[in-house]
């Protein structure tokens, strides 16, 4: 079993419909969740963190963390053609920028005008 | 923020040949790391790149076959050496910066071995 796993899709959805991009893990260590977003030929960029458990939200973005579940959700909404991308989550016991991260493998999400 | 310049882009090589990837970061860095992204896989750490000695090397990757050099704290070089068909992949730089700790990435370098 993998430490993280996620769906690699691919996942397509209309514009403007409400996303759900999802991972589950098996360390119960993980303190720190991130999703990072990854545009066609490009290295990733992180989207958002949190620590321990709970929400965050940026924008169109909402981050939830259950961990009593092993749980974490990416939430978009508004989907726009620009949230075209792989959405990668990643996770850490000791820090969000170290040598420590998991990730999972990537969901590839396509919006559709 | 950083900016990472990685060359090459990408590149195809033959079998049994070797290639040299760079990194260079436009600001201070704390940490630098190499990755490797296969398809339908999870990014990979392959080493930590260190200042002035000799790189960690994650379980599964050796020296001999991913020489890494870092010779001052912004920029950094991978070999791929002796490669075979399955070294075909996206390696990506990445770094950690002074002030914020964030983890950024390069745009990879994709390499084909034929």
């Amino acid at each position: 079993q993998k430490e993280v796993e996620q769906d690699p899709g691919p996942l397509s959805v209309p514009e403007g419909a409400i996303v759900s991009l999802n991972c589950t893990y098996s360390n119960s260590a993980f303190q720190y969740f991130m999703w990072y977003r990854q545009y066609s030929r490009k290295g990733p960029e992180l989207l958002m963190y949190t620590y321990s458990s709970g929400n965050k939200e940026d924008g169109r973005f909402t981050a939830q963390v259950d961990k009593s579940s092993k749980y974490i959700s990416l939430f978009i909404r508004d989907s726009q053609p620009s949230d075209s991308a792989t959405y990668l989550c990643a996770m850490s016991e000791v820090g969000f920028g170290n040598e420590k991260l998991t990730f999972g493998t990537g969901t590839r999400l396509t919006i559709i005008p | 923020s950083a900016v990472i310049s990685q060359k090459p882009s990408r590149d195809i090589c033959q079998r049994g040949t070797s290639l040299t990837i760079q990194c260079q970061v436009d600001s201070q860095v704390t940490m630098m790391f190499w990755y490797r992204q296969q398809p339908g896989q999870s990014l990979t750490l392959i080493a930590t790149a260190n200042q002035g000695s000799e790189a960690t090397y994650e379980s599964g990757f050796v020296i001999d076959k991913f020489p890494i050099s870092r010779p001052n704290l912004t920029f950094s070089t991978l070999t791929v050496s002796n490669m075979s068909p399955e070294d075909s992949s996206i390696y990506l730089c990445s770094v950690t910066t002074v002030n914020t700790g964030e983890l950024f990435f390069g745009e990879g370098s994709r390499l084909t071995v034929l």
